[in-house]
């Protein structure tokens, strides 16, 4: 049961442009949203998040809007440039003990190819 | 550097050994995780420790056994390995941002077995 899913396996955008990459999700019970960011042979790296309370998020070029009702979110970048090329995954937490371990559920990821 | 480290970063070994991965960070986290990346690219938790005790442990096989001998480091065991254990797998460590915990990832030890 794949309960966060980006339906895009890859994504071309002109350098300067705005990337959008889309995430859907199906568990109402997720309270935190997260964007990573991939470089081949490195792990994820925490790019933007948001809480479920809130609409939208903004950090320097990077924005993260929730449509909880849709139970959708996206990423926003602008303007794209050539070092924004990697694979973004989608992950959604669960806070699952009082110590404050995070289960987080990946997409499957969306590979962002920034053209100059 | 600070950072989340894992060892070895390739392993390929017959079916039916038993192999461990090593992880280990220095960001003085309390909290650490391991995950597996399988073929279709899906990014899967597998356990999660706080300060050497198990928090999160998913349906994973018997098979893999996870140690922690001090917060600082989670190590991996895999017995009698199967062909469907060839994955990338990931550790990672947290630290508490604001309500939520920012998760730290190492490079990866892609596991093939042959």
């Amino acid at each position: 049961d794949q309960q966060v899913k980006q339906n895009s396996p890859s994504l071309s955008v002109q350098e300067g442009r705005i990337s959008i990459l889309n995430c859907d999700y199906t568990n109402s019970m997720f309270d935190y949203f997260l964007w990573y960011k991939k470089y081949p042979a490195e792990g994820p790296t925490f790019l933007i998040s948001i809480s479920s309370i809130k609409d939208k998020n903004e950090d320097g070029r990077f924005t993260v809007f929730l449509n909880k009702s849709a139970k959708h979110l996206s990423l926003h970048i602008v303007p794209s440039q050539p070092g924004d090329s990697a694979v973004y995954f989608c992950a959604a937490s669960a806070r699952v003990s009082n110590f404050g371990n995070e289960k987080l559920t990946f997409g499957t990821g969306t590979r962002l190819t920034i053209i100059p | 550097d600070t950072a989340v480290s894992q060892t070895p970063k390739y392993l390929v070994t017959q079916m039916g050994n038993d192999k461990s991965i090593k992880c280990e960070q220095n960001l003085g986290h309390d909290t650490m995780y391991w995950y597996k990346q399988d073929s279709k690219k899906f990014l899967k938790i597998m356990f999660s420790y706080n300060n050497k005790e198990l928090i999160i442990n998913e349906t994973v096989p018997n098979r893999f056994s996870p140690k922690s001998p001090d917060k600082a480091h989670l190590n991996l065991h895999i017995n009698s390995l199967e062909l469907g254990d060839s994955a990338v797998y990931f550790c990672a460590s947290s630290r508490l941002r604001g309500s939520y915990n920012e998760q730290f990832f190492g490079p990866g030890t892609r596991l093939t077995v042959l």
